[in-house]
């Protein structure tokens, strides 16, 4: 099945600094999603990017689909953004009416944003 | 706002009891998703439906393991014996699988629910 790694597992920033996450995957997706896991342990999706670029606030996340990478930009970041941050990614088979894919998670990257 | 509603929260229970976790996905969506997240094995997909339809369950240990969808409303997860090594947050998801979106993206945005946090002594 399809691996999934994101760099780096632990993340340190002070408040306002940029960051840069990565996703890795092994093979041709058809959907890729970026999550934020707040202390509170509720998933929230940050994005739906399976190519190209989008922005949200501070944040920004950009799929290289054909290079097999995701990054996610969190620009001044603030203590808020602590969490952690997961991609998931569905594997790329041929799309039909009745199927569907599996979305697998890669292990996160922790950030800890201290003010 | 519309979300993935979660029941119970929290549960703890003894070994060998019956546990039954309930979600209610977001009105519209016609897919569903079972996830276990734990420590060692982060974010595990156990099964999921498409129009109440089970496709896949090879995550879940089908021996104590049971998920079905009595309806497009209610999405349920039981686990009979539970055993100390289930103890786990449990989460929900649902999305609206569509055909190709362009750009070669397919399938659904996903969207969780607040989880039920399972522990079995």
């Amino acid at each position: 099945g399809i691996q999934v790694e994101q760099s780096p597992p632990d993340l340190i920033l002070q408040e306002g600094a940029n960051s840069t996450l990565r996703c890795n995957f092994s093979d041709s997706v058809n959907n890729l999603q970026w999550f934020h896991q707040n202390p509170w342990g509720q998933l929230i999706n940050l994005f739906y990017i399976p190519s190209g670029t989008k922005q949200n606030g501070r944040l920004s996340a950009t799929t290289v689909a054909t290079e097999r990478y995701s990054l996610l930009y969190i620009s001044s970041s603030q203590t808020t953004d602590s969490g952690v941050y997961f991609c998931a990614v569905a594997d790329g088979g041929v799309w039909t009416t009745s199927g569907t894919y599996k979305y697998i998670f890669g292990t996160g990257t922790r950030l800890k944003v201290l003010a | 706002d519309a979300r993935v509603t979660q029941t119970p929260r929290h549960k703890v229970t003894e070994m060998g009891q019956e546990v039954t976790m309930r979600c209610q996905p977001i009105l519209g969506h016609n897919t569903v998703f079972w996830y276990r997240q734990t420590m060692m094995q982060g974010l595990e997909l156990l099964a999921y439906f498409r129009n109440r339809a089970p496709l896949d369950d090879s995550g879940m240990p089908k021996d104590r393991f049971s998920a079905e969808m009595p309806d497009a409303t209610l999405a349920t997860l039981k686990i009979q014996p539970s055993e100390p090594r289930d103890s786990a947050v449990y989460f929900c998801a649902s999305g609206l699988a569509r055909g190709d979106r362009g750009q070669g993206s397919r399938g659904e945005k996903l969207f969780f629910g607040s989880g039920t946090q399972l522990s079995v002594l």
